[in-house]
């Protein structure tokens, strides 16, 4: 079974320009998430879609962070415009969740790595 | 609100002895606790959970934790690391009756084993 596919896995831009990331979960799981990771610190949730609907992007700094997950597939996180802080790696993960479930292990994938100069 | 502590920062050790990465969480609500495991230039990967029942839980590769409630803790150990166990160790709590699953990590633990 292939696992959580990411890309680019690493990035290097100037602030106040733009960057996108790509996520393609495995297949057939219905719940889809974006964590931040930065250095030295855990994971942080930025975002979650069941299927193509977003469930929580509560801590998703929605001025210059998007995301969306056209079709419940794949899905795309773009910042416009970057900044020195965005500096971290960029985590998906996904899971078979369906509405009611809450325990489904979730498969990360290799993350993307975000350098702001 | 949930939050996570994990005490150590990073854990030196030499190979074959035991090792205990701490975990201490923060919750008004029954929690699920997990321990997620990061070897160098690869995504994380689930170690182990505790969802209910038996408060012991095991890995496949021979780490456990120990669901402590009175202590809010829940610490990964092991009683002889090899070299491979060489990784960063996140813990990990969801609220129980959540339906989103959202996990809440610490900051992690680097594993470093000594030769």
């Amino acid at each position: 079974e292939a696992g959580v596919a990411q890309s680019p896995r690493y990035k290097i831009i100037e602030k106040r320009q733009s960057v996108a990331f790509w996520c393609n979960p495995i297949s057939g799981h219905a719940t889809l998430y974006w964590y931040q990771q930065i250095l030295g610190q855990g994971p942080k949730l930025l975002i979650q879609f069941q299927n193509n609907g977003v469930v929580d992007d509560s801590q998703l700094p929605k001025d210059r962070f998007s995301a969306e997950r056209l079709k419940g597939v794949d899905s795309t996180l773009k910042i416009q415009p970057a900044k020195l802080e965005d500096s971290a790696v960029y985590l998906c993960a996904s899971s078979q969740q369906r509405l009611a479930g809450r325990t489904d292990t979730q498969y990360f994938g290799p993350g993307t790595r975000l350098t702001v100069l | 609100a949930q939050s996570v502590t994990q005490l150590d920062s990073q854990v030196p050790v030499f190979e074959e002895a035991p090792v205990e990465l701490r975990c201490n969480y923060s919750s008004s609500v029954s929690v699920y606790l997990f321990w997620y495991v990061q070897y160098p230039n690869q995504g994380l990967q689930l170690l182990l959970k505790y969802l209910s029942g038996s408060t012991l839980v095991e890995s496949i590769n021979g780490f456990e934790a120990e669901f402590n409630k009175s202590q809010t803790s829940f610490h990964l150990r092991k009683p002889s690391v090899h070299i491979s166990d060489t990784a960063e160790y996140f813990c990990a709590v969801s609220e129980s009756s959540s339906n989103t699953g959202k996990l809440i990590f610490g900051q992690g633990t680097t594993l470093q084993v000594k030769p």
